[in-house]
């Protein structure tokens, strides 16, 4: 089993949709990262966070370190949306341990 | 704003042949990392820095060797590449250590090994 789980795999919304993806670690951890990496290959840190709650624009991030379970929502999803998103943790190593990514598309 | 620069963007090599994947950033980081991407597998690290003239071994180093002479440079040596080599490898830098601080990554080094 994976340390770190991702779902959907995949996932497709209209535009203006909201959006959810999951991400399950089996890990203790320090801190948790969501990333994104566009269609042409480009890898963006979107959040880091070790508690709570966190907003960039369209952008909300999650955590809850009881349930070992954290989630990115997206509201009003908009094609440009249209990336793979991966969630990362980083455990007693200090060192990444990365999902397998979710990949969305927004259909206009 | 150049962030991490990485060279080249593709390439391709027969079986055997070796190469240097370059990647230097601008933003002062004395961490750095190299991780390799398969397809439907998660980022998996191969080498990382903490700093000029450190380096150690990720999870998957063998085929592999760096070296870090100055806090810029982080080149990835590949020695008599073969065919479990083919992937996409993204270098990153961050300024804290490994997951305490945002990573910025590369464009990435799109590598086939035929």
């Amino acid at each position: 089993k994976n340390e770190v789980e991702q779902s959907p795999q995949n996932l497709t919304a209209q535009e203006g949709e909201f959006i959810t993806i999951n991400c399950s670690y089996s890990v203790g951890i320090s801190a948790l990262h969501w990333l994104q990496q566009h269609p042409g290959g480009g890898i963006v840190s979107l959040f880091m966070l070790s508690s709570g709650k966190k907003k960039h624009g369209r952008l909300i991030a999650t955590i809850n370190i009881q349930e070992k379970h954290s989630s990115l929502h997206i509201t009003a999803s908009h094609p440009r949306d249209s990336a793979v998103y991966i969630c990362a943790v980083s455990g007693d190593t200090d060192k990444l341990i990365f999902g397998t990514g979710t990949r969305l598309q927004v259909f206009p | 704003n150049a962030g991490v620069t990485q060279t080249p963007k593709f390439r391709i090599l027969k079986i055997g042949q070796s190469m240097t994947l370059q990647c230097t950033q601008d933003m002062n980081h004395n961490y750095m990392y190299w991780y390799r991407q398969d397809p439907g597998m998660g980022l998996k690290l191969i080498y990382y820095s903490v700093g000029a003239g450190i380096t150690d071994k990720g999870e998957v180093p063998n085929g592999y060797n760096v070296s870090r002479s100055t806090t810029e440079d982080f080149p990835l040596r590949l020695e008599l590449a073969a065919p479990s080599q083919t992937s996409v490898y993204f270098c990153a830098s961050s300024y804290l250590s490994g997951g305490s601080g945002i990573q910025y990554f590369g464009a990435g080094t799109r590598l086939s090994v035929l």
